[in-house]
């Protein structure tokens, strides 16, 4: 019930396409779901976030859709550039007494060719 | 400034050595995280600290000791590890202010034990 699944493992889109990652909780406790852009070497930065009253939100080229009844959320990105080319993840997290226990997905990694 | 600091950024240790990881932030977070990831994986969950004090503990190894001196700085103390002990360990911050938070990472410090 703690897990978070992620699709694809890894995804090579082209310059300009559209990159749709995947994931899907079980434990309904989960009211946080962000969004985490990972390249090599570097620590995990934050994309875009959503709470399960919303179901969809757009920051410039990212979109997160979210499906609460089927416990099921998307990462979409718009006009892809090469330099989105990185491991992307996916979270969940009960809100617990002010803490945040954040529960990844297991990642994917993005190519985007020029 | 959303910074989370740590150092050191790479740090090699023999199985008998101690060690510490350092991490600090002036975001004024009240809750911090100790994070453990290995190559190709997502990160996993060690200890969250809650206004200073130890609220989740993951059933990590008494071999790694965290600690909180104050509420911008945590420790990760290090002593007798194994060298499966490898890998990227990530420092994170999140804000109690109402419910619309996020976790900071800092950069890692990727650890070697040989």
């Amino acid at each position: 019930q703690q897990q978070v699944k992620q699709s694809p493992q890894s995804l090579i889109v082209q310059k300009g396409g559209i990159s749709i990652i995947n994931c899907a909780y079980e434990n309904t406790a989960f009211d946080y779901f962000p969004w985490y852009q990972q390249f090599p070497g570097k620590g995990p930065a934050l994309l875009i976030a959503i709470r399960p009253d919303v179901s969809e939100k757009k920051e410039g080229r990212f979109t997160i859709s979210f499906n609460k009844s089927a416990k099921q959320f998307s990462l979409h990105i718009m006009d892809s550039q090469p330099g989105d080319s990185a491991t992307y993840f996916c979270a969940a997290s009960p809100y617990t007494s002010g803490t945040y226990k954040y529960i990844f997905g297991t990642g994917t990694r993005l190519k985007v060719l020029a | 400034d959303t910074e989370v600091t740590q150092t050191p950024k790479h740090l090699v240790m023999g199985m008998t050595n101690k060690k510490s990881l350092k991490c600090e932030q002036h975001m004024g977070h009240r809750a911090m995280y100790w994070y453990k990831q290995k190559a190709k994986k997502p990160p996993e969950l060690m200890f969250v600290y809650s206004y200073e004090k130890l609220s989740i503990n993951e059933s990590v190894p008494s071999r790694f000791s965290p600690e909180c001196p104050n509420s911008s700085l945590l420790n990760l103390h290090l002593h007798a590890l194994q060298p499966e002990d490898s890998a990227l360990y990530l420092c994170a911050s999140s804000s109690y202010r109402g419910l619309d938070t996020e976790a900071f990472f800092g950069q890692g410090t990727r650890l070697t034990v040989v």
